[in-house]
């Protein structure tokens, strides 16, 4: 069975870093698209940007590149998303999700989301 | 960047009625359009996807067509579970951009 496991909240003061995870498992995790997903507060889905986690080809939304890195460790299978200075703005759930197939982009796999308060 | 626009942005109906969501790309794509479905408080979950393709396990009362800029979500007969927010996605290029939803609320 496919799961996608991402760490837990995250409460943080404007200007900290932060890296979140997302450990996938029940399948060969270099061999799939790993996505991540925005979602402020009673707003809609952002598609942040993708890894593929066999050659580390990472793509972003210009609306967070330079903003956030994704990055990946195919040896404990996990995915990462990280911030070198958070803003009060960055506070919302992240979303890590896995694509449907080898040769997709579109997201069959979801983890449960990871909800990250930025607040002085 | 394709930008994708979801109309209506909301909408009520009843068990049973018949719901069509329609998404418009601001330019002629692929058929790589997707379907979510996202409860409260809930993960999204892939519904459509490549615009017509039914994901395993969604029930066959939901369908997906469409090609060029604009593509459709119908469900043919609302039950009390479908109440929730569905997006559109395209998924060819960078970024696989979202529609803003659509919200399906009980009248």
């Amino acid at each position: 069975e496919v799961q996608l496991v991402q760490s837990g909240a995250e409460v943080k003061k404007p200007g900290e870093s932060l890296k979140i995870s997302c450990k996938g498992s029940g399948y060969r995790f270099s061999d799939y698209w790993i996505g991540w997903v925005r979602q402020m507060p009673g707003k809609g889905l952002e598609w942040m940007g993708i890894i593929y986690p066999g050659d580390s080809d990472t793509r972003y939304s210009p609306s967070f590149q330079g903003q956030v890195t994704i990055s990946a460790d195919k040896s404990i299978k996990t995915a990462y998303l990280h911030w070198s200075s958070l803003k009060a703005s960055d506070t919302a759930t992240y979303y890590c999700a896995r694509s449907k197939g080898y040769n997709n982009r579109y997201f069959g796999y979801w983890g449960q989301g990871t909800l990250v308060t930025v607040s002085s | 960047d394709i930008q994708m626009t979801q109309s209506p942005s909301s909408l009520s109906a009843s068990v049973g009625d018949r719901v069509t969501i329609t998404c418009r790309a601001s330019q002629s794509m692929s058929s790589s359009l997707n379907w979510y479905q996202q409860k409260p408080g809930k993960a999204p979950n892939l519904l459509i996807y490549d615009a017509s393709s039914l994901q395993s396990g969604v029930p066959s009362r939901f369908s997906g067509s469409g090609s060029g800029t604009n593509f459709t979500l119908t469900i043919s007969s609302l039950q009390p579970e479908d109440f929730a927010t569905y997006y559109c996605q395209e998924s060819n290029n960078t970024p696989g951009t979202f529609g803003q939803g659509t919200k399906v609320e009980i009248k």
